[in-house]
């Protein structure tokens, strides 16, 4: 099975600052990742697919980037709706998603 | 507009039996995989079935946690996608999500399902 490291489990960042979150898959995953934003009482919203594909309607201060097993996900100027938590998610072999970060307003 | 609908959860006892549905609209159901996933504090977002197209004969694939307990399957002509859910646990308690494709594009709003005495 693989396993799915996502880092920092939770952070506290300012309002237009840059913020980067990591998954580190335990085999290559072929970029066959993609990254959620959940807020709560709310289902999980896809960003990126295939590592750095943008969802049509989301905002291109999201983005993603990586390869074989090490992939991130950026947020270029930090804006007070992106709080809440992100997932990552491997579909190269099955499934399986990050234990998430929970991004709050410092 | 993509959308997808769940239903089917409540509580239920320890060993029951249970069936959800996920109703899609907005784009053509049978050309795309669909999952379930289910979501809980303690073990976070976890994928649970995948049904795969006609064309796949219908292949499916499970979470060893749900494997020989859980069945999934679709019906093209409704755009719909179930997950029947038997001998449930007290560790199947979640939110279940039905989302499409591989990359999970969409997902639902998710129905609850609570196994207790």
């Amino acid at each position: 099975d693989i396993k799915m490291t996502q880092s920092p489990s939770s952070m506290y960042a300012s309002l237009g600052e840059r913020v980067t979150i990591t998954c580190k898959a335990s085999q290559d995953i072929n970029s066959y990742l993609s990254w959620f934003q959940q807020k709560p009482g709310k289902s999980p919203k896809t960003l990126i697919y295939r590592a750095n594909r943008l969802v049509d309607g989301v905002p291109s201060r999201f983005s993603g980037s990586g390869s074989g097993q090490d992939y991130s996900l950026t947020i270029s100027s930090l804006e007070y709706e992106d709080m809440g938590i992100y997932y990552c998610l491997q579909y190269d072999e099955l499934y399986t998603f990050g234990g998430g970060t929970k991004l709050e307003i410092k | 507009e993509v959308k997808l609908e769940e239903s089917g959860g409540g509580l239920v006892q320890p060993g029951g039996s249970m069936k959800l549905s996920c109703v899609a609209s907005g784009f053509t159901f049978s050309n795309y995989w669909m999952n379930w996933v289910r979501q809980s504090p303690e073990k976070g977002l976890e994928w649970v079935a995948e049904i795969r197209l006609k064309s796949n004969n219908y292949a499916t694939h499970y979470a060893e946690s749900v494997k020989g307990r859980f069945t999934i399957s679709r019906d093209d002509s409704k755009s719909s996608v179930y997950l029947q859910m038997n001998n449930l646990r007290a560790e199947d308690t979640g939110i279940y999500y039905c989302t499409r494709y591989d990359a999970m594009d969409y997902w639902g709003q998710g129905t609850s399902v609570t196994v207790s005495s």
